[in-house]
């Protein structure tokens, strides 16, 4: 089992400031990298799909980098508000194996 | 709007009941996946189906089964429950390889009495 890790494994932001976290992954048989949001009581949703090393994608207020040398992803938040609480899982997948999820990226935005 | 349901979004059941999660999608999506999400431990992968009645082992197979009958049906099966399998199932389906993202049902949270 591939070892992923979050962190921290949770934060508290105020509404309006940026805010970002990590997960770190293998750095070696780098095949993708997934980003997911879950929101309490919905299901899990996929933001970003990540390839490439110095991918950077983005979607609204939400950004991720990658470097699969090191074996990290930062994902971004700008101007956090209140419908980015949620928790934000990382997937790793190397060559020839299954996804392996990190434990999670618990985000609580105050108002 | 592309879809995965779940059968049941809460269930109670007694240790050593056969029971049956059921999860549809409606993308015609190859790839068919069983998770159990539990605090502080991520997603762990139970089982998983490339095809129709093909099916393969994930990371915590031990008590569970699965059956894929058709391409859109994909049953997770407990056959005997045990309190340590009170959790919360995903479902999850997606296409091709993993360069796409997974689609995830709502969740069926599990309590086994």
């Amino acid at each position: 089992i591939l070892n992923v890790e979050q962190s921290p494994q949770s934060l508290h932001v105020q509404e309006g400031d940026s805010t970002n976290f990590t997960c770190s992954f293998p750095s070696s048989n780098f095949y993708a990298l997934h980003w997911y949001r879950w929101e309490t009581a919905k299901s899990p949703e996929a933001l970003f799909v990540m390839t490439l090393n110095g991918d950077e994608k983005k979607k609204g207020r939400i950004s991720a980098t990658l470097n699969t040398k090191e074996g990290y992803s930062y994902l971004y938040i700008k101007g956090s508000q209140p419908e980015d609480s949620a928790t934000y899982l990382c997937a790793f997948k190397a060559a020839g194996n299954k996804l392996t999820f990190g434990g999670g990226t618990r985000v609580l935005v105050k108002p | 709007d592309v879809k995965v349901t779940q059968s049941s979004r809460y269930l109670v059941k007694r240790t050593g009941e056969k029971v049956f999660l059921e999860c549809v999608q409606d993308m015609d999506h190859e790839n068919m996946f069983w998770y159990r999400q539990d605090p502080g431990l991520g997603l762990r992968l139970i089982y998983f189906s490339y095809d129709v009645k093909m099916k393969e082992k994930g990371d915590i197979p031990e008590g569970y089964s699965v059956s894929r009958e058709k391409k859109e049906r994909f049953s997770l099966i407990l056959e005997s429950a045990s309190t340590n399998q009170t959790s919360m199932y995903l479902c999850a389906s997606s296409q091709g390889a993993d360069y796409y993202g997974y689609t995830f049902g709502s969740g069926t949270r599990l309590t086994v009495v």
